[in-house]
């Protein structure tokens, strides 16, 4: 079983749906990160958050401790929301390595 | 803007060749980082380097070496003895404390033919 476990694996929906993400974990961690890979392979990061919820223009990422469990939404998706998004963290046992889901891939119809 | 700065975006080597793969920063990050990116996998951890002339192996070294002579540039040679080198290479930077999370840069897709 993976330490990092995304869902769905794809997910198709129309433009100006509500969009959700799943990530569980089965390590201890300090940080989770949501990350966002375009076709052309570039990664950006969109959070690291350790605890409770954050939010970034129409996206939000909430992370439960107790529940090993992360969320990612993205409200009223857009065409160019299509990307795969990956769920990674940082362990409490190694400083510098992160254990990456194997992410979702996201695409938003007109 | 700061950034990371990877090149080149794709890459065509012979089989038995090595090759570098450049990655330069200019984000005064004291952390670098090499993963290889297979097809439906996640990123895998190649090498990573918390201060200059100071380098660790990652899951999956072999096959690569890496140096940090500067802060700014941390290159990645894929080695004839790496197998299967065809992949998708990204280098990333941190800071020390990584508190601010990580910067990626756009990638090098290899292609060993």
């Amino acid at each position: 079983k993976n330490e990092v476990e995304q869902s769905p694996q794809n997910l198709t929906a129309q433009e100006g749906e509500f969009i959700t993400i799943n990530c569980s974990y089965s390590v201890g961690i300090s940080a989770l990160h949501w990350l966002q890979q375009h076709p052309g392979g570039g990664i950006v990061s969109l959070f690291m958050l350790s605890s409770g919820k954050k939010k970034h223009g129409r996206l939000i990422a909430t992370i439960n401790i107790q529940e090993k469990h992360s969320s990612l939404h993205i409200t009223a998706s857009h065409p160019r929301d299509s990307a795969v998004y990956i769920c990674a963290v940082s362990t409490v046992d190694s400083n510098y390595q992160l254990i990456w889901g194997a992410g979702t891939k996201l695409i938003i119809k007109p | 803007d700061g950034g990371i700065t990877q090149s080149p975006k794709y890459l065509f080597r012979k089989e038995g060749q090595n090759v570098t793969l450049s990655c330069e920063q200019n984000l005064n990050h004291d952390a670098m980082y090499w993963y290889r990116q297979d097809p439906g996998q996640g990123l895998r951890l190649i090498y990573y380097s918390q201060i200059v002339n100071d380098f660790q192996k990652g899951d999956i070294a072999e096959g690569y070496s890496v140096s940090r002579e500067k802060k700014e540039s941390f290159p990645l040679t894929v080695t004839s003895a790496q197998k299967n080198p065809t992949a998708f290479y990204l280098c990333a930077s941190s800071n020390r404390q990584r508190s601010y999370g990580y910067t990626f840069g756009s990638g090098t897709r290899l292609t060993v033919v």
